[in-house]
C-alpha cells in the first residue's frame, strides 16, 4: 500500500517562504488519473484545500490562496513540493498531502501530517 | 466559512443511528460528487464514502452516503463509542473553483 510523508520546517518567520515536501513510497506520479494534493488545518478549525497536482502536470489551486501557492512534481524522486509565499502567523496549521484519485473524485490515502508554526 | 454548512455538533446513543447532512448550492454539491471523511483528534482524515455513496474496501456498511439536489448526507448505523469522530463533507466547487470541505461535525456517542 502505498503511503505518503510530508517535510518541511517547523517554524518559520512570517513574510518568508514555506516549502514543504510529500515524498510516496511508490512512483505513483506517472500513472494516470494519480494527483497529491495538500490540505491544512488551523489548530481547532476545520480542513481547507490548499492546492493539487495530477499526472499529467495539470495544477489546481484554492483561489483564496493562489497567488501565494506553488505545486510542482518531481516524477523522479516521487515528491511533490508545495512552496507558500510570505507567510502570516494565520497560516500556523497541520498540513496534510494526500492522493487523489480522479476515479474515485477523492482523497483516499492521507500522510501523517507535519505542523508548521509561523511565528517571529 | 465554508460554501458548504455541516451540524457543528451532533450526538446519539450508541447502537442508534445518526445521520449528518452536508449543504450546499448548485455550484458544488447539486453538480459534482461528493466525498466523507473522518477524523479523529491528532491523527489524518480517513476516507468514508466517494462518488456520493461508495464504499472504500475496508469501510463497513454501517457508514452509508446519499444526495439529493443540493445536499449530501452521511449516515452511520448501529453507532459505536469508536464512532466518535469529526466528520467532514468534500467537493469540487465549479464556481470558485476548487476543492471546498464542510466546516465539519464532531460527532458524540453517549
Amino acid at each position: 500500500q502505498i503511503t505518503l510523508k510530508e517535510s518541511g520546517p517547523t517554524l518559520v518567520k512570517p513574510t518568508q517562504t514555506l516549502t514543504l515536501t510529500c515524498t510516496l513510497t511508490e512512483s505513483a506520479l506517472r500513472i494516470a488519473g494519480v494527483g497529491v494534493g495538500w490540505i491544512r488545518q488551523s489548530p481547532g478549525q476545520a480542513l481547507e484545500w490548499l492546492a493539487v497536482i495530477y499526472w499529467n502536470d495539470d495544477k489546481r489551486y484554492s483561489p483564496s490562496l493562489k497567488s501565494r501557492l506553488t505545486i510542482a512534481k518531481d516524477t523522479s524522486k516521487n515528491q511533490v513540493v508545495l512552496t507558500m509565499t510570505d507567510v502570516d502567523p494565520k497560516d500556523t496549521a497541520t498540513y496534510y498531502c494526500a492522493r487523489r484519485l480522479t476515479v474515485l473524485n477523492a482523497f483516499d490515502i492521507w500522510g501523517q501530517g507535519t505542523v508548521v508554526n509561523v511565528s517571529s | 466559512q465554508s460554501v458548504l454548512t455541516q451540524p457543528p455538533s451532533m450526538s446519539a446513543a450508541a447502537g442508534q443511528k445518526v445521520t449528518i447532512t452536508c449543504s450546499g448550492s448548485n455550484s458544488n454539491i447539486g453538480i459534482n460528487y461528493v466525498s466523507w471523511y473522518q477524523q479523529f483528534p491528532g491523527t489524518a482524515p480517513k476516507l468514508l464514502i466517494h462518488d456520493n455513496d461508495k464504499r472504500p474496501s475496508g469501510i463497513p456498511a454501517r457508514f452509508s452516503g446519499s444526495k439529493s439536489g443540493t445536499s449530501a448526507t452521511l449516515g452511520i448505523t448501529g453507532l459505536q463509542t469508536g464512532d466518535e469522530a469529526t466528520y467532514y463533507c468534500e467537493t469540487w466547487d465549479s464556481l470558485s473553483p476548487g476543492l471546498v470541505f464542510g466546516g465539519g461535525t464532531k460527532l458524540s456517542v453517549l
